[in-house]
């Protein structure tokens, strides 16, 4: 069974565009993140939400937009796509907030912007 | 200075060899420190959490030191499947902060 799942586990699009990553956790856990690994493998953590609230906001550009229908998904939209953008963005998922938990990752989401 | 570091390697040991890493973190009210291990092409998986006192899991120990800011990793009789890269991981309330990873070759 997938613990945190993502999709698209590719994505390669142009500039300008407009992509979404879907994020799943069946693992019952109260918070959720995204991350973002550059080619420097250089794992940065962008947002974290909480039950469905935005807990975690690093300064990441106002294109990137989590969204959290519930606490099981949280989503990620990116509005014109630029080349800086191409990463792989994990999701990942822990019990609760308080960092001695463990988080579980997703697969990741190869992201290319031609 | 960066809030974690880690040197980048990459470690080139032979099988059965001992290795140890350090990671060094700026902030000094951190107060949980975690190594995770991330295999190429895949997701970082949560390898041990480190406690003030050291902790260890079978051939891995996991030391913190607070006055010198900085944690280890020491992996006893490598084996080729502990070729990955190590990650550190330091915790401050909703601040969390990955080092950039140790990449670990285990030769035959």
């Amino acid at each position: 069974d997938t613990a945190v799942s993502q999709t698209p586990k590719y994505l390669v699009t142009q500039m300008g565009n407009d992509k979404s990553i879907k994020c799943e956790q069946n693992l019952g856990h109260d918070t959720m993140y995204w991350y973002k690994q550059d080619s420097k493998k250089f794992l940065k953590i962008m947002f974290s939400y909480n039950n469905k609230e935005l807990i975690i906001n690093e300064t990441v550009p106002n294109r990137f937009s989590p969204k959290s229908p519930d606490k099981a998904h949280l989503n990620l939209h990116i509005n014109s796509l630029e080349l800086g953008d191409s990463a792989v963005y994990f999701c990942a998922s822990s019990q609760d907030r308080v960092p001695r938990y463990e988080q579980y990752f997703g697969p990741g989401t190869r992201l290319t912007v031609t | 200075r960066k809030e974690v570091e880690q040197d980048p390697g990459p470690f080139n040991v032979p099988e059965g060899a001992t290795v140890a890493f350090n990671c060094t973190y700026s902030n000094s009210a951190s107060q949980s420190f975690f190594w995770y291990r991330q295999d190429c092409r895949k997701e970082p998986k949560l390898l041990m959490s480190v406690y003030s006192s050291g902790n260890e899991d079978g051939r891995f120990t996991a030391q913190l030191n607070r006055a010198s800011q900085y944690i280890s990793l020491l992996i006893r009789d490598s084996k080729l499947s502990d070729s990955a890269t190590y990650l550190c991981v330091v915790h401050n309330n909703n601040d969390m902060r990955f080092g950039a990873g140790t990449r670990l070759t285990v030769k035959p």
